[in-house]
């Protein structure tokens, strides 16, 4: 079963960076992901693709400050210099054979 | 500049029925899968159902299944979603959101979503 698994929560200080994992069940390691971000308030927003051998894929307008990468069945979205406006839900998504898949979220407070 | 803009939600008495529709603009609508997410009070995001670009495809999660009918008119740049038996679990923002191909795939814009209530 294809399942996207997220810690719950994540903080880090105003200008630091911080790591958000998104690991992907057995047997599906060499499945691709995206990352989307959703502010309060606001319609969620894609960030970026990140394929098995860690290359990624940003959406229109992404800072450089948010990248990606990958390790075996993890999926990473990296965000440096941290912003007060980072402070927001991020959710992996995937796919396979007529299924879409989201993780359970990560909500970031930015401190 | 790509735009999704749901429309049709609204406050529906349980086992009611409900249409949403996202009108889309800004990219050719018949070369990409389009999708129904949503996001109850307090929870994640839930992928609700997914249509081909050509529309001969559709997709459903079991929890929507039979109940959820995801439909789209190329020729009007228009995704529809037609709920029925609607349940009180069924109260969330829907949005609407492109696919990055014809088939099931990431999806790379999303609409500001339609909020449906479902209660008595």
């Amino acid at each position: 079963q294809l399942v996207l698994t997220q810690s719950p929560s994540a903080s880090a200080s105003l200008g630091a960076s911080v790591k958000l994992t998104c690991t992907l069940s057995s047997g599906h390691s060499s499945y691709a992901i995206a990352w989307h971000q959703r502010q309060p308030e606001k319609g969620p927003r894609y960030l970026m693709k990140v394929n098995s051998d860690g290359s990624h894929s940003k959406g229109d307008g992404i800072p450089d400050r948010f990248s990606g990468s990958s390790s075996g069945a993890e999926r990473y979205l990296t965000i440096s210099s941290l912003q007060s406006e980072d402070e927001a839900d991020y959710y992996c998504q995937t796919w396979g054979t007529g299924i879409q898949v989201f993780g359970g979220g990560t909500k970031l407070s930015v401190l | 500049e790509v735009q999704l803009l749901e429309s049709g939600g609204g406050l529906v008495q349980p086992g009611g029925s409900l249409t949403l529709s996202c009108a889309a603009s800004g990219f050719t609508f018949s070369s990409y899968a389009m999708n129904w997410v949503r996001q109850a009070p307090g929870k994640g995001l839930e992928w609700v159902s997914a249509i081909s670009g050509s529309g001969s495809s559709t997709y459903y999660p079991d929890s929507v299944k039979g109940r959820f009918t995801i439909s789209r008119d190329n020729s009007k740049n228009t995704l529809y979603l037609q709920m029925n038996s609607l349940r009180a679990e069924d109260t969330a923002v829907y949005y609407c959101a492109k696919g990055t191909a014809a088939g099931l795939a990431s999806f790379d814009y999303w609409g500001q979503g339609t909020l449906v209530t479902v209660s008595s």
